[in-house]
C-alpha cells in the first residue's frame, strides 16, 4: 500500500529565503506526482505536476524535482514570500495518496 | 468546464441519521477517492475506486460505506454518524493515463460535515 511522508511537517522561514520541502513515498510505481497548495479553510492549489518520465517541473519561483527510483520528490522556492505561507502537500497516482502536509510560514 | 461537484457543501446533521454525501465528475476519470481533513492531520484517505464497482479502503475506512456503480458518480455514505466524523471531506478524482497539462488530480470544493 503506497505511503506518502512529508518533512517537515512545519517550517518557518524569513522572507527572501530559498526553501526545499521534501516528498517521500514507498511504493515507485507511479503515474505522476503533483505539488499542492493550501490555504486555511480552502480547498487545494495545483502548483507542479510531473509525470513519471519526467525529473523536474519548473513555474516562476517553484521548482519540484521527482527521483522515481529512490521514491523522492523535492519543491524548491525561491526567495519565499509572505504570501507563500499556506501548507504544502504533494500526491502521487493513481492511488491518490497524498502526504500530511507542510505547513510554511514565510516572515516578512 | 472539467470538474467536480459535491453536495453538500454544508451539512450539520445528528448522531445516527444516515446521510449522503455526493460526488460527480465530468472527465470521464477512472479513478475516484474520498478525504477527510481534520486540523493537524492532513488529507487522510477513507475510500478509493480505481474503476466501476471496485473500491478499495484508505486509511480510515471504519464508519463510511462507499459505491461506484457509475463512473462518473462516487457517493460517500454514513449510515451511522457519529461526532468523531465532524470534519471536512473532499472528494478527488484521476484519470487513468495521467494528466499532460498542468492538473491530474481534480478536487471538489469540499463538504463541512458537523454531526451533534
Amino acid at each position: 500500500k503506497q505511503e506518502v511522508t512529508q518533512i517537515p511537517a512545519a517550517l518557518s522561514v524569513p522572507e527572501g529565503e530559498n526553501l526545499v520541502l521534501n516528498c517521500s513515498f514507498t511504493d515507485s510505481a507511479i503515474y505522476n506526482l503533483q505539488w499542492f497548495r493550501q490555504d486555511p479553510g480552502k480547498g487545494l492549489t495545483s502548483l507542479l505536476l510531473i509525470q513519471s518520465s519526467q525529473r523536474e517541473q519548473t513555474s516562476g519561483r517553484l521548482n519540484a524535482s521527482l527521483d522515481k527510483s529512490s521514491g523522492r520528490s523535492t519543491l524548491y522556492i525561491a526567495a519565499s514570500q509572505p504570501g507563500d505561507s499556506a501548507t504544502y502537500l504533494c500526491a502521487v497516482t493513481p492511488s491518490l495518496t497524498f502526504g500530511s502536509g507542510t505547513q510554511l510560514t514565510v516572515l516578512p | 468546464e472539467a470538474q467536480v461537484t459535491q453536495n453538500p457543501r454544508y451539512l450539520i446533521t445528528v448522531t445516527g441519521k444516515k446521510l449522503t454525501v455526493t460526488c460527480s465528475q465530468n472527465m470521464n476519470h477512472e479513478y475516484m477517492s474520498w478525504y477527510r481533513q481534520d486540523p493537524g492531520l492532513g488529507l487522510r484517505q477513507i475510500y478509493y475506486s480505481m474503476n466501476v464497482e471496485v473500491t478499495d479502503k484508505g486509511d480510515v475506512p471504519e464508519g463510511y460505506k462507499v459505491s461506484r456503480k457509475e463512473k462518473r458518480n462516487f457517493p460517500l455514505i454514513l449510515e451511522s454518524p457519529s461526532p468523531n466524523q465532524t470534519s471536512l471531506y473532499f472528494c478527488a478524482s484521476s484519470p487513468r493515463t495521467g494528466g499532460i497539462t498542468g492538473n491530474t488530480i481534480y478536487f471538489g470544493e469540499g463538504s463541512w460535515l458537523t454531526v451533534v
